[in-house]
């Protein structure tokens, strides 16, 4: 089965600084990445997700992510964060044999102080 | 607007009262699913579904049931309440395909007392 581990639980940083959040993820087979968001009092929603080609995806905020296989990460990055990203971050994966399922990581909690 | 619902949004209910938390989805997906997510915790997945019919257990055991009766509606179930049962109730759809992004509802916040 697939595990995802998200090693930051909870991360301060002032307007303006870099962001980088930790996702590892244990399967030897092909899979899909995703991470998603939930703003407070919001439902969860996808920021970025991986599935093939270029390993440097993109997604909504100027949020990005760099899938590297030899060291089944999947790290998520913002070079300049505001007040506005202050919320939840979950890493996932799924398989792309079986079920399809996703398995989350526990969450990092961003606070970002204006 | 396709949207995902799910009522309530909370709920407190005493020990041995059965209760069916509603999902809804106008997003013409085919399957569905339930999540249990507690404070700190990742989100396990309890029940999912590949489409009408189809009802499957997912990685947490759970003892709630689910049914799939219409494509848009996919209801859980516990017929007896217990304290062990509190904790947050995400309801989720997609296409059935592996990279499909999964759209989520607010949650049921359910407390058992």
């Amino acid at each position: 089965a697939q595990s995802v581990s998200q090693h930051n639980h909870h991360v301060i940083l002032s307007e303006a600084a870099s962001l980088e959040l930790g996702c590892n993820y244990s399967y030897g087979g092909t899979v899909n990445l995703f991470w998603y968001v939930q703003y407070p009092g919001q439902h969860l929603q996808l920021l970025l997700k991986y599935f093939s080609g270029d390993p440097l995806v993109k997604g909504i905020k100027g949020f990005e992510a760099e899938f590297i296989k030899s060291k089944f990460s999947f790290n998520l990055r913002k070079p300049s964060v505001q007040w506005s990203d202050t919320a939840e971050y979950f890493c996932a994966v799924n398989a792309e044999t079986g079920a399809n399922n996703l398995f989350f990581g526990t969450g990092t909690r961003l606070t970002v102080i204006p | 607007e396709a949207d995902i619902y799910q009522t309530p949004r909370y709920l407190v209910i005493g020990t041995g009262k059965k209760i069916t938390l509603e999902c809804s989805q106008t997003m013409g997906h085919d399957k569905m699913y339930w999540y249990q997510q507690d404070p700190g915790m990742e989100l396990h997945l309890i029940h999912y579904s590949y489409g009408v019919n189809s009802t499957e257990k997912g990685d947490l055991s759970s003892e709630s049931t689910v049914s799939r009766i219409r494509t848009e509606h996919f209801p859980l179930t516990l017929e007896s309440a217990r304290p062990s049962h509190t904790s947050q109730y995400l309801c989720a759809s997609s296409l059935d395909r592996g990279h499909s992004e999964q759209f989520f509802g607010p949650g049921t916040r359910l407390t058992v007392l």
